[in-house]
């Protein structure tokens, strides 16, 4: 049972547009969302989080957008960048306040065309 | 300041040898996860320890799988015997305590083969 799902395996993106990668989740628990980046051959890198007291959050180029109603994030990347070609994952605190277990999801291979 | 550090990047071993994985969290961070991604099942939580504690290891697959954390500096995750579909590539992250509200961060991980 697959709690947090990335639905789009991929997605293909021209440089200098937006990229908007989604995320879905089912357990009304969570009350912390990430997103990480990772390029091939290396870990993860934290990249933007959200907190269910907020329904948005912004840093730069990124900004993740949480819809509690439909539990549903999406992470903007505007504009998108060549170096941004990565597999991004979504995650998600498993609600148990303390204990730091996060849930990811399948991730979606972002790749920005030149 | 130096990130999560795993040991050995790479390693390729017969079926049924013992397999011993090594990570050196952030300095100050006191919680440890080891993940395991597969292509199958993507990222997953193995186990993890708040202040060298074992709190949660009911990812662990099987008992062949074990880890421990002695010291605030060093963790190990050992497979004995290992099979070959322990192979994957298994990540260490390190977090401060805080709750959730506390990003990992992960090395580089190891990518193990078992042949």
């Amino acid at each position: 049972d697959q709690q947090v799902k990335q639905n789009s395996p991929s997605l293909s993106v021209q440089e200098g547009r937006i990229s908007i990668l989604n995320c879905d989740y089912t357990n009304s628990m969570f009350d912390y969302f990430l997103w990480y980046k990772k390029y091939p051959a290396e870990g993860p890198t934290f990249l933007i989080s959200i907190s269910s007291i907020k329904d948005k959050n912004e840093d730069g180029r990124f900004t993740v957008f949480l819809n509690k109603s439909a539990k549903h994030l999406s992470l903007h990347i505007v504009p998108s960048q060549p170096g941004d070609s990565a597999v991004y994952f979504c995650a998600a605190n498993s609600g148990s306040s303390n204990t730091g277990k996060l849930i990811f999801g399948q991730g979606t291979t972002l790749q920005v065309k030149p | 300041d130096a990130g999560v550090i795993q040991s050995p990047r790479h390693e390729v071993t017969e079926m049924g040898q013992e397999v011993t994985l090594r990570c050196k969290p952030i300095s100050g961070h006191n919680s440890l996860f080891w993940y395991r991604q597969t292509m199958m099942r993507g990222l997953e939580l193995l186990i993890y320890f708040n202040n060298n504690v074992p709190i949660d290891d009911s990812g662990m697959p099987e008992d062949r799988f074990s880890a421990k954390m002695p010291n605030a500096s060093f963790s190990t995750l050992k497979i004995q015997p290992s099979e070959p579909r322990d192979s994957a590539v298994y990540f260490c992250a390190s977090s401060r305590r805080g709750g959730g509200n506390q990003p990992q961060h992960f090395g580089d991980g190891t990518r193990l083969s078992i042949l």
